[in-house]
């Protein structure tokens, strides 16, 4: 079982906006900064954001983190088909002194 | 851009040593600005954190492997290793090794607040743990 908890799977049409969540406690989310990646299918996973909502270069505007408390959310808008994969979110556990990860959601475009 | 490529036995036996090597091209593994890392991740499942260097040698362990981990980094070949001992099926999965930013920020109690992410990742590696 994941330190950090995400929703198996989030579905939305080609067009919409989708958030995903990620729950965790003081010690991690509530205290450190969060990252959050994606997997296309079999595929490496690729940084999304980090520092709670900051985008690397060439992550498009579509996508966005947010954190509030112990909870983070990413967010995508202008759903696209090739926005399927799995999302991870990651951060820093100060009492485990492990960076930990959530056990990722599966985003379908239907 | 930095890339990164695991290399190493795709089998390894029950009880043996699993060791891979992670070879970085587009710069230098001695910048000051990076960590090294290993993550994992078993068939159809999600990410692990195996642990974490720095060029000088420093490292930092995921407490639930530290006792059969052993990470180091060779400067002159610009690659960085993994040996995990004592194998078992459960150690079977894709082991990737990844570019890692850590810092530290203080907020007004001047608690640390810590920032750590892996910006550039290797395409992965898939070992199997099989006599």
């Amino acid at each position: 079982q994941s330190v950090l908890t995400q929703p198996p799977s989030v579905s939305a049409a080609p067009g919409q906006k989708v958030t995903i969540s990620c729950s965790g406690s003081s010690s991690n989310i509530g205290n450190n900064y969060v990252s959050w990646y994606q997997q296309l299918p079999g595929t490496a996973p690729k940084l999304l954001i980090y520092d709670n909502n900051k985008r690397p270069s060439g992550i498009p505007d579509r996508f966005s983190g947010s954190k509030s408390g112990t909870s983070a959310t990413l967010g995508i808008t202008g759903l696209q088909t090739g926005d399927e994969a799995d999302y991870y979110c990651g951060t820093w556990d100060s009492s485990l002194s492990a960076m930990v990860f959530g056990g990722g959601t599966k985003l379908t475009v239907l | 851009q930095l890339q990164l490529q695991e290399s190493g036995p795709g089998l390894v036996k029950p009880s043996e040593t699993l060791s891979l090597t992670c070879t970085v091209s587009g710069g230098s593994i001695s910048s000051s600005s990076y960590y090294w890392g290993w993550i994992r991740q078993p068939p159809g499942k999600g990410l692990e954190w195996i642990g974490s260097i720095y060029y000088s040698g420093s490292t930092y362990y995921n407490p639930s492997l530290k006792s059969r981990v052993t990470i180091s980094v060779d400067t002159s070949k610009n690659q960085f290793s993994l040996k995990l001992s004592s194998v078992t099926a459960a150690d079977t999965a894709v082991y990737y090794c990844a570019s890692m930013l850590r810092d530290y920020y203080y907020d007004s109690s001047g608690y640390p607040l810590h920032s750590h992410y892996f910006d550039y990742w290797g395409q992965g590696t898939l070992v199997t743990v099989s006599s």
